[in-house]
């Protein structure tokens, strides 16, 4: 049982340049979120999605875009990279109802 | 919008001694409060929850009181071990919303 898969684990942006962080859960779960760390942060919420076809903002959703056309993918995509988006994100996946949230292992990206 | 702090960035203790993490939140709205555990270089990993109408839940070494009236969250660890050393958020939910995290309290054992 793979859980949360996050690809890839690390990545190097140019500034402006533009990549899909992917994430794929095999538990059958409906909700997926993406949040970003950063140091001394916590876990900060991009966008989430409570099923297929429904996605929302959270707190911090500008210069990121996301879809959720499968109940297993929720990719996100970066639109013109920028320094401050040098992060590390995680994407996680939960029942609908559900507290227990299961985390990928992270990407940790840094733009140039 | 509304969000979970912790009171303390960092505590230290003694390996057997019980820990206390606390956490303030302002949503009383929520439904759900939980407390994950991130080890370094790992996701956040669930411990445990507590719904809002209840104060207390135990769980294997830990424990989950809420005070709904200064809106208040702990964590307690009895027995703390070197393995609990990590950053531990409470984190707070609503049916249909994703989860919000404060920003942590890193926890360190020192044997």
């Amino acid at each position: 049982n793979a859980g949360v898969t996050q690809t890839p684990k690390f990545q190097v942006l140019k500034t402006g340049q533009s990549m899909t962080l992917q994430c794929a859960q095999d538990m059958n779960h409906e909700y997926m979120s993406w949040y970003r760390q950063d140091p001394g942060m916590g876990l900060r919420l991009i966008h989430y999605s409570v099923g297929a076809g429904i996605t929302d903002q959270g707190e911090v959703p500008n210069g990121y875009n996301v879809s959720r056309s499968t109940t297993e993918d929720f990719p996100l995509r970066l639109l013109s990279a920028a320094p401050s988006q040098t992060s590390v994100y995680f994407c996680a996946s939960r029942n609908r109802g559900g507290t227990e949230a299961f985390f990928g292992q992270g990407t940790r990206l840094t733009v140039v | 919008g509304e969000s979970v702090g912790l009171h303390l960035p960092t505590l230290s203790v003694q390996e057997g001694d019980n820990s206390i993490i606390n956490c303030a939140y302002s949503n009383s709205a929520s439904d759900y409060f939980i407390w994950y555990k991130q080890e370094s270089g790992k996701g956040p990993q669930f411990i445990i929850d507590i719904r809002s109408n209840m104060d207390k839940r135990q769980g294997q070494r830990v424990t989950v009181l809420l005070n709904k009236t200064v809106k208040h969250l702990s964590l307690q660890i009895a027995a703390t071990q070197p393995g609990d050393s990590a950053v531990y958020f409470c984190v707070e939910t609503q049916a249909g919303t994703a989860l919000i995290f404060g920003k942590g309290t890193t926890l360190s054992v020192s044997s």
